[in-house]
């Protein structure tokens, strides 16, 4: 298994500004996960991020709104950008750290007024 | 055929009773079904998965049956507690991918 952490766990933000949310893991992973999961509804897979490559966006999502880094082995991070209040979500991070399975982080809990 | 449809969307079981969420698929690359516990604040947690290969698996209180032929698997939770009220998942994993395709969801509500 695996111990993500994730920051901040939630935050208030105007229209158009960003966000940043960090996810930290505690072992050195591969695959790295965003989610975002909207009030009361199922998880969706924003772009899955691998260290020393572009992130691979879903369909629906672009990398101009979703900027991700993923700078070594246990760290990432997405920027939610030009927000609005339809980005209002839980974004959640999650690793693969056994086969196949995935771990996930608590979750970013963002509310854009 | 990339989706994976879950119900019941709720369910409200007695304490010590049996609760039982069903999944259905359709594309047959799907090979790993995990399902996911998420209390309200929480970020979802493992329950319990298996691979197409068995028909059911077992952990503790948890037991997964699936039925390959009818592309459909589902989640019993003998004896249910109220602790074990949350909402769950099922997933579907895509062969050679990394990628889970989850269900709607299932809120479970145990009564004491």
């Amino acid at each position: 298994s695996a111990v993500i952490s994730q920051k901040p766990s939630r935050d208030i933000c105007q229209r158009g500004t960003s966000l940043t949310i960090q996810c930290q893991v505690d072992s050195q992973v591969t695959m790295m996960f965003w989610y975002r999961q909207q009030p009361g509804q199922s998880l969706t897979l924003i772009a899955t991020a691998n260290q020393g490559s572009e992130a691979t966006y879903e369909s629906g999502f672009v990398i101009d709104k979703f900027p991700i880094s993923r700078p070594n082995l246990t760290f990432s991070t997405l920027t939610v950008s030009n927000m609005s209040p339809e980005d209002s979500s839980i974004y959640l991070c999650s690793v693969e750290s056994d086969p196949w399975t995935q771990y996930f982080g608590p979750g970013t809990r963002l509310l854009v007024l | 055929q990339q989706q994976v449809k879950q119900s019941p969307q709720s369910l409200i079981v007695q304490k010590g009773g049996i609760s039982i969420i069903n999944c259905a698929y359709e594309n047959t690359a799907f090979d790993y079904f995990p399902w996911y516990q998420q209390f309200p604040g929480k970020g979802p947690a493992l329950l319990i998965a298996i691979r197409p290969d068995v028909s059911e698996k077992k952990e503790g209180r948890f037991t997964i049956s699936f039925n390959k032929s009818a592309k459909q698997f589902s989640l019993h939770i003998m004896d249910s507690q109220p602790g074990d009220s949350a909402t769950y998942f099922c997933a579907a994993s895509l062969s050679g991918t990394y990628k889970y395709i989850f269900g709607t969801g299932t809120r479970l509500k145990v009564l004491a």
